[in-house]
């Protein structure tokens, strides 16, 4: 079946820092993936999306690429605020009846000022 | 716009009452979820509507009872609920169901039962 392999927290980095979230996964077929963000006390937010090899998602500063030949779309930040600290969740949506995005665990993001 | 609205945003419930959650989404979008989200864990899928039907029960206790009364609209009755149902409930839509599709998230009813 499909899973999402996301590296655990917590990841705490200075204010200007320069931020990567690794996330894997294993799916049927091609997926779309999916980069969201959930800040403390609120619902998930969709920060970036990709639907099919070497597509590069963006919004906010953050980017990643989806990546088919390593089963890979990092999350990646050139200089992170405090205001980005947020838990980050990769997902995946492969389709077909299943209806459902399969989560990764979730990386608790801090930023330090 | 890409807004599903919730509420209300926070409830407290005992075990012997009866409530619902509401959630709403005026993007035109089919396909409504339920997901269930205990902290520090991913959300897990409840339930999804597809053109107002049900296509998915993720073996969820009958103690929770989705409805959805038109296209936008997506209810979720709670009767007898436990302590460990104390979790954030989210709502998601999506254009359809089945495909590839993004699903947008609301914000979230956090439930305590007591």
């Amino acid at each position: 079946g499909d899973s999402v392999t996301q590296m655990e927290g917590p990841v705490t980095l200075s204010e200007e820092a320069f931020l990567t979230i690794n996330c894997t996964y294993t799916a049927t077929g091609y997926p779309s993936l999916f980069w969201y963000v959930q800040y403390p006390g609120e619902g998930l937010q969709l920060l970036l999306k990709a639907t099919k090899a070497d597509d590069k998602g963006s919004n906010k500063g953050f980017e990643a690429t989806y990546r088919k030949e390593t089963t890979s779309f990092h999350l990646e930040k050139g200089s992170v605020q405090v205001s980005d600290s947020a838990v980050y969740f990769c997902a995946l949506n492969s389709g077909g009846s299943n209806y459902k995005l399969t989560f990764g665990k979730g990386t608790l993001l801090t930023v330090n000022p | 716009d890409t807004e599903v609205t919730q509420t209300p945003k926070h409830l407290v419930m005992g075990m012997t009452n009866k409530k619902s959650l509401k959630c709403e989404q005026h993007m035109g979008h089919r396909a409504m979820y339920w997901y269930k989200q205990k902290a520090k864990k991913p959300p897990e899928l409840m339930f999804v509507y597809s053109y107002e039907k049900l296509s998915i029960n993720e073996s969820v206790p009958s103690r929770f009872s989705p409805e959805c009364p038109n296209s936008s609209l997506l209810n979720l009755h709670l009767h007898a609920l436990q302590p460990e149902d104390s979790a954030l409930y989210l709502c998601a839509s999506s254009q359809e169901a089945g495909g590839k599709e993004t699903q947008y998230f609301g914000p979230g009813t956090r439930l305590l039962v007591l």
